[in-house]
């Protein structure tokens, strides 16, 4: 069984350019989380989204920060414009329902310079 | 404020022998914990799990204990070989609410050959 695909793996752009992140959860999966996760830190909720609505993005940045899961499968996070602080891991997770063990995919390593 | 707290960042074993990393969690509606482990450049992957209606959840060389009045887990690893060396996160949630998985800053583990 194929596990949570998420591209590119890398990324390094300059501040004030845009950029968007991609991500194939598990088939069957109905659950998709985006996180952030942060140099020594543990990853931190961004939005849950249930089929195709966000149920739970009050940590999600909506100034510069925008999320869509079209269908109610592949999802997409955008930051337009990126600022440093942006430099993170954003990590996608799925599961089956909310009450579900949470998958992972290997996230995406952002680089803002 | 952090919720979940891992306030050991490292821990250094030698092989064969138990490592025991510590959690400790302040919302007392809490009531589901999981470990996760992480390698470099790899999304965390789920390792083992306990409600809180236990006190003990084993799984091979993995287990879990959990105090609730003292607020604190313990992942018990028996014996640790050099492959267990990662990074381990423990998280909690609430079924109460969201299921937000709330982690912690993570511990990492390296095993002595």
């Amino acid at each position: 069984e194929a596990g949570v695909v998420q591209s590119p793996r890398y990324k390094i752009i300059e501040k004030k350019q845009p950029v968007a992140f991609w991500c194939n959860p598990i088939s069957g999966h109905n659950t998709l989380y985006w996180y952030l996760q942060n140099l020594g830190q543990g990853p931190e909720l961004l939005i849950r989204y249930e089929n195709e609505e966000a149920v739970d993005d009050s940590q999600l940045p909506k100034d510069r920060f925008s999320a869509e899961r079209l269908k109610g499968v592949d999802s997409t996070l955008k930051i337009q414009p990126a600022e440093l602080g942006d430099s993170a891991v954003y990590l996608c997770a799925s599961s089956f329902s909310r009450q579900s063990e949470q998958f992972f995919g290997p996230g995406t390593r952002l680089t803002v310079l | 404020d952090q919720q979940v707290k891992q306030n050991s960042p490292s821990l250094s074993v030698q092989e064969g022998r138990i490592s025991i990393l510590n959690c400790d969690y302040t919302n007392s509606m809490f009531d589901y914990f999981l470990w996760y482990k992480k390698y470099p450049a790899e999304g965390p992957t789920f390792l083992i799990s306990i409600s809180s209606i236990k006190d003990k959840n084993e799984d091979g060389r993995f287990t879990v204990f959990l105090n609730k009045s003292a607020k604190h887990l313990s992942l018990h690893i028996v014996p640790s070989q050099p492959g267990d060396s990662a990074v381990y996160f423990c998280a909690a949630s609430a079924s109460s609410g969201t299921y937000k998985y709330i982690f912690g800053t993570g511990t990492r583990l390296k095993v002595l050959a």
